[in-house]
């Protein structure tokens, strides 16, 4: 149990097009899911936390208008790169609080902007 | 502000030995809880093992084990018979657990493990 889901795995996209990165928990009911921004060889940032039905809150210096999270059920949230560019290039992943404190994560969206 | 530190970010070692990695971390916080994640090439999150600070024996699983000493505010990861599946990034983390199921994953820099056969 406790698996979480990212769609697409990996996105190429133009600059100055939007990307939408969908992230579910499979069977479970998530309370809260996390956004993260990972470059090659370092480790996981946060970028926020959305609560299903309330606002995303951004972890600073995180553009709110550039990364836009929809959380629209306890299944489901929406991870939307506006206007990307090439340094949005990352790797993106998201994860799911079940109980306990744990987390689970998907296996993260690979997004190249050209 | 809680912190964690991993000071080893490579390490390499021969297939069926043990490796230790290393941890520390900082907070004013006396309940807290500390894990230990696995990143494969995959680059999937894996759970290796959590420990809570609240128990005073160290947490095992399987080959996995950890060294948790609370005053000293340290949580190594040992890895028995190493094996080649194992080669990945480790990463450390820690959350305060306030209840409100939202609480954010305080994560190390990671230590690159690779194993040599």
């Amino acid at each position: 149990g406790a698996v979480v889901s990212q769609h697409p795995s990996w996105v190429i996209c133009k600059s100055g097009t939007s990307v939408k990165i969908e992230c579910r928990s499979l069977d479970f009911q998530a309370t809260t899911m996390f956004w993260y921004r990972q470059f090659p060889k370092q480790s996981l940032m946060l970028m926020a936390t959305s609560n299903e039905g309330s606002k995303a809150t951004y972890e600073q210096g995180v553009e709110k208008d550039k990364f836009l999270i929809n959380h629209a059920s306890l299944t489901l949230s929406t991870l939307t790169v506006t206007s990307a560019h090439p340094e949005d290039s990352s790797f993106y992943i998201c994860s799911a609080t079940r109980d306990r404190d744990e987390q689970y994560f998907g296996p993260g969206t690979r997004l190249t902007v050209t | 502000a809680q912190t964690v530190t991993q000071s080893q970010p490579e390490m390499s070692v021969q297939e069926a030995e043990t490796v230790t990695l290393s941890c520390t971390y900082d907070t004013s916080e006396n309940n807290y809880y500390l894990f230990w994640y696995k990143q494969p090439p995959s680059r999937q999150m894996i759970l290796v093992i959590r420990q809570e600070a609240y128990k005073q024996q160290n947490a095992t699983e399987n080959r996995f084990s950890v060294n948790f000493q609370k005053a000293a505010k340290s949580f190594s990861l040992k890895i028995s018979d190493s094996q080649l599946g194992d080669t990945a990034m480790y990463f450390c983390a820690f959350i305060i657990p306030w209840g409100f199921g939202n609480e954010k994953l305080t994560f190390g820099t990671g230590t690159r493990l690779t194993i040599i056969p």
